[in-house]
């Protein structure tokens, strides 16, 4: 059972390229999240999903989008990337218990 | 307006103490509090508490939820350099916004050998 899997673990992006964070959970969950981390900021929420087809925007969605391609696959894009994006990304599922499953990150670069 | 506010924001302690975290919490239509700790990868799982006065006990660590008062603490005893990292309080909740899950900035813990 993988739980939730995400790629790329690792990422060098030159400014203004774009590129799409992937996220697949395999536990039938319908809420998924979007999170990126800073230091001293915490885990702040980008974007969610509460079931297939619906997503929205959560504290810092600027410079993002995300699709909810089916109930697995929840994939954030940035579509012109700027220095200020240089974060951790983790993608995580909440299951119908309310227990919160993570990714294992995406250290990300914009140079 | 729904938070979660964890204290102490960072910690230092020597090897063998004892140590107390704290989140409070302010939510729509409470679920379950949860706790995690976070080295320099995905936070991994340590406790999910949803009913007051009941303790939870891993090992060295254990957390008890009062939700008369809105808040959990974590507990570590004997502490060692292995738990240091940051400890993250998450509460699930229902009609709210922010997809109805908060998590705390973290209590980052650092042990002293």
């Amino acid at each position: 059972n993988a739980g939730v899997t995400q790629t790329p673990k690792f990422q060098v992006l030159k400014t203004g390229q774009s590129m799409t964070l992937q996220c697949a959970q395999d536990m039938n969950h319908n809420s998924m999240y979007w999170y990126r981390q800073d230091p001293g900021m915490g885990l702040r929420l980008i974007y969610y999903s509460a079931s297939e087809g619906t997503t929205d925007k959560g504290e810092v969605p600027n410079g993002y989008n995300v699709s909810r391609l089916n109930k697995r696959e929840f994939s954030l894009r940035l579509e012109s990337a700027a220095p200020s994006q240089t974060s951790v990304y983790f993608c995580a599922s909440r299951s119908s218990g309310n227990t919160i499953y993570f990714g294992e990150g995406s250290w990300l670069t914009v140079v | 307006e729904d938070k979660v506010v964890q204290s102490p924001l960072s910690l230092v302690v020597h090897e063998g103490d004892t140590v107390t975290l704290n989140c409070s919490y302010e939510v729509t239509n409470f679920r379950s509090l949860l706790w995690y700790k976070q080295e320099k990868k995905a936070p991994t799982f340590l406790f999910m508490l949803t009913s007051s006065g009941i303790e939870k006990k891993s090992g060295r660590l254990s957390s008890i939820l009062d939700k008369k008062e809105l808040f959990s603490i974590l507990n570590i005893t004997a502490t060692q350099t292995g738990d240091s990292a940051v400890y993250l309080c998450a509460v699930p909740f229902e009609g709210g916004s922010q997809g109805n899950l908060i998590f705390g900035k973290g209590t980052k813990l650092s042990v002293k050998p």
